[in-house]
């Protein structure tokens, strides 16, 4: 099974529209990501959050929310979703206790909003 | 603020060549690691290898190896013996002691001719 997971893998939504995007990991590493990917543009930081109570902004949070419901879990959303977030979503975990500076990606979730 | 810079859009190569891809950073913090991942068509990022700033040899996995030169400031990438699914887009990364999130490059996209 993967270490970390994202849901949906896919989504369409319309303009407006209120969605979630989930995330779960069984690395049980305290730290998690929310990045977006664009053509051409790498990959940029919406949110990050150190442990459940420690929850901040990144590049690009504007229009985005997100809930670390528990150590394992970092929901990303997209409150009142415009086409310019159709973008590829990836949740990253990390663990802060080992020293590395590895980050572990999720599998990415593809959002096209219309 | 740190920088990534990856100024090759794309690449052909010839399957069973090599090929380099370059990478080039800027930071004013001596601690940090760079990172390459692999992205292919279905969207996942595949970690590759990392460097950190204090380690004295090169990085090497397998076939990947990257070529750090501190002072230049460069960790290109070199793909040794070219595979048909060595297509793809590929990334390169970089996290300095004491931040929380990559940086990464615009990437490039190498396609492997038989």
């Amino acid at each position: 099974d993967a270490d970390v997971t994202q849901t949906p893998r896919n989504r369409i939504t319309k303009t407006g529209k209120r969605i979630m995007l989930e995330c779960s990991q069984t690395k049980g590493h305290d730290r998690m990501y929310w990045y977006r990917q664009d053509p051409g543009l790498g990959l940029r930081l919406i949110y990050y959050s150190f442990d459940v109570k420690d929850i901040n902004k990144g590049e690009i949070s504007d229009g985005y929310s997100v809930s670390r419901q528990a150590q394992a879990k970092f929901s990303l959303s997209l409150e009142s979703a415009i086409p310019n977030q159709t973008a590829l979503y990836f949740c990253a975990t990390s663990d802060s206790g080992t020293g590395s500076y590895e980050q572990y990606f999720g599998p990415g979730t593809r959002l096209t909003v219309t | 603020a740190q920088k990534i810079t990856q100024t090759q859009p794309g690449m052909f190569v010839q399957e069973k060549e090599a090929v380099t891809l370059d990478c080039t950073y800027d930071t004013s913090d001596p601690s940090y690691g760079l990172f390459w991942y692999k992205q292919p068509s279905s969207g996942e990022m595949i970690f590759l290898i990392y460097q950190g700033s204090y380690d004295q040899q090169n990085a090497t996995e397998g076939r990947y190896s990257l070529n750090f030169q501190k002072a230049r400031k460069s960790a290109n990438l070199v793909i040794s013996a070219s595979q048909l699914g060595d297509s793809a887009m590929y990334f390169c990364a970089m996290r300095v002691a004491g931040d929380y999130k990559l940086s990464f490059g615009a990437g490039t996209t190498v396609t492997v001719r038989a």
